[in-house]
């Protein structure tokens, strides 16, 4: 069974740092990976997404990268801002479902 | 484009009741997947369901059970229920099964009393 871990569980960093949220998974069989955040009460928002060809993707402020063969993954977020104050979920995809990682919870400091 | 909707955003129940909740996904995507998120357990994975049909399912009771309807709507439905049961129920689509982007829902919110 995949199992996926994240860490560090909580960050809390000045505004303006560039920070880096970790993501590991047992089984490197997988189709893709996914990296969402999620605000207090609220559903996940899509970041990013990584199929498993690939190394990295980016988006603005963000970059994700892939390595399957050692079953890790990396969000990279630039110049932090208090707005990037949210729970970080990584999921990944074994084609039959999505496993979750249970998140790092970030904090920016204004 | 319009999101995933779910319905009702929240919802409290007593215990033995049983609970219906929907979930619209977005127009054009067939597929509809369902999560229950909870503080100690984090986002499980329920059932998936495409073109109507239940194509993957998770590790939980029989007391949980779905469907997915033509136009690709599904409901989600948990009977007799527990006080474990609260936590937020999360939909997402996708617009192909298995490979594809989710797209979450906001969520719909159960409290078992």
């Amino acid at each position: 069974k995949q199992e996926v871990t994240q860490i560090p569980a909580a960050l809390s960093v000045p505004e303006g740092e560039n920070l880096v949220l970790n993501c590991s998974f047992t089984d490197s069989a997988i189709y893709n990976l996914q990296w969402f955040r999620q605000d207090p009460g609220k559903g996940l928002t899509s970041l990013l997404l990584i199929q498993s060809s690939q190394r990295e993707q980016t988006s603005g402020r963000l970059n994700a990268s892939l390595d399957k063969s050692s079953g890790r993954s990396t969000l990279y977020i630039a110049a932090s801002q208090p707005g990037d104050s949210a729970t970080y979920l990584c999921a990944a995809n074994t084609g039959n479902q999505f496993y979750f990682g249970t998140g790092t919870s970030l904090t920016v400091i204004p | 484009k319009a999101g995933v909707t779910q319905t009702p955003r929240y919802l409290i129940k007593t215990r033995g009741q049983q609970v219906t909740l929907s979930c619209s996904p977005i127009s054009g995507h067939r597929s509809v997947s369902w999560y229950q998120q909870t503080p100690g357990q984090g986002l499980q994975f329920l059932f998936e369901y495409f073109s109507e049909t239940q194509r993957n399912k998770g590790n939980f009771p029989g007391r949980f059970s779905g469907r997915q309807f033509s136009n690709s709507r599904s409901e989600m439905n948990v009977s007799t229920l527990e006080l474990g049961d609260s936590a937020l129920y999360l939909c997402a689509s996708s617009l192909v099964v298995g490979t594809d982007t989710q797209y979450f829902g906001p969520g719909t919110r159960l409290t078992v009393l």
